[in-house]
């Protein structure tokens, strides 16, 4: 959706850390979520955030909120050929439905 | 194991016809939500239910129905279908239409309208 954006394309080396960057417009959004896409499959949570939170860790995954600009990272520490997938951020609206980004592809190379 | 199931898994179908997307889930959940997948655009929401017996529009409901008679079924009708709802087609649910209750979703049904 046009109400969250995030780059299409991620390249990173095995073992090196990915940085998945989404902006956001709802400033009234209660939660971000981070969902992953592998290969025809479904989208499964990852990760989300209550919005008076600046930080979540959760094993390799590091979520950041900056919600004065309306910004939210993922970073993957150590990421690993098993982390290649579709990454969408998404908030939630005022009537409680989610709006998703166009997702954004991370390619692990060796 | 307990999740969403959608039939078919693929399909594809002439313009003008009608088909019927299943989906049917087993965790008791209260809202059901249908979106597609294109390129580029991510995911948007074509119609949703907060309960069994209700429904309601998303972002794109145009030239779709839905219905939910009961808890575990949310089928998705196509009445007559255009090569633009060529689309992968994803059913999700939620255990509550509120912020906090994360979607599951099913694996997905990709729709070739020719």
């Amino acid at each position: 959706g046009e109400d969250v954006e995030q780059s299409l394309f991620l390249s990173v080396r095995e073992g090196d850390s990915s940085v998945i960057n989404c902006t956001y417009t709802d400033s009234s959004s209660t939660y971000l979520y981070w969902y992953k896409q592998e290969p025809g499959a479904g989208l499964q949570l990852l990760t989300y955030i209550f919005s008076n939170m600046d930080m979540k860790q959760d094993q390799r995954l590091t979520v950041l909120l900056n919600k004065k600009d309306k910004h939210l990272s993922l970073r993957i520490a150590d990421t690993q050929t098993g982390d290649s997938a579709i990454y969408f951020c998404a908030e939630s609206r005022s009537d409680y439905k989610l709006s998703f980004g166009a997702g954004t592809t991370v390619t692990v190379r060796a | 194991t307990a999740g969403i199931t959608q039939a078919p898994t693929s399909q594809i179908l002439a313009a003008g016809r009608s088909m019927t997307l299943r989906c049917t889930q087993d965790m008791r959940h209260n809202a059901m939500y249908w979106y597609r997948q294109d390129l580029g655009l991510g995911l948007r929401l074509i119609h949703y239910s907060n309960t069994a017996g209700t429904t309601g529009k998303g972002e794109v409901p145009d030239g779709y129905s839905v219905s939910r008679a009961n808890t575990d079924d949310f089928p998705l009708t196509l009445a007559s279908a255009v090569p633009s709802q060529t689309s992968v087609y994803f059913c999700a649910s939620s255990e509550t239409a509120s912020n906090n209750s994360p979607l599951h979703f099913g694996n997905g049904t990709r729709l070739t309208v020719t």
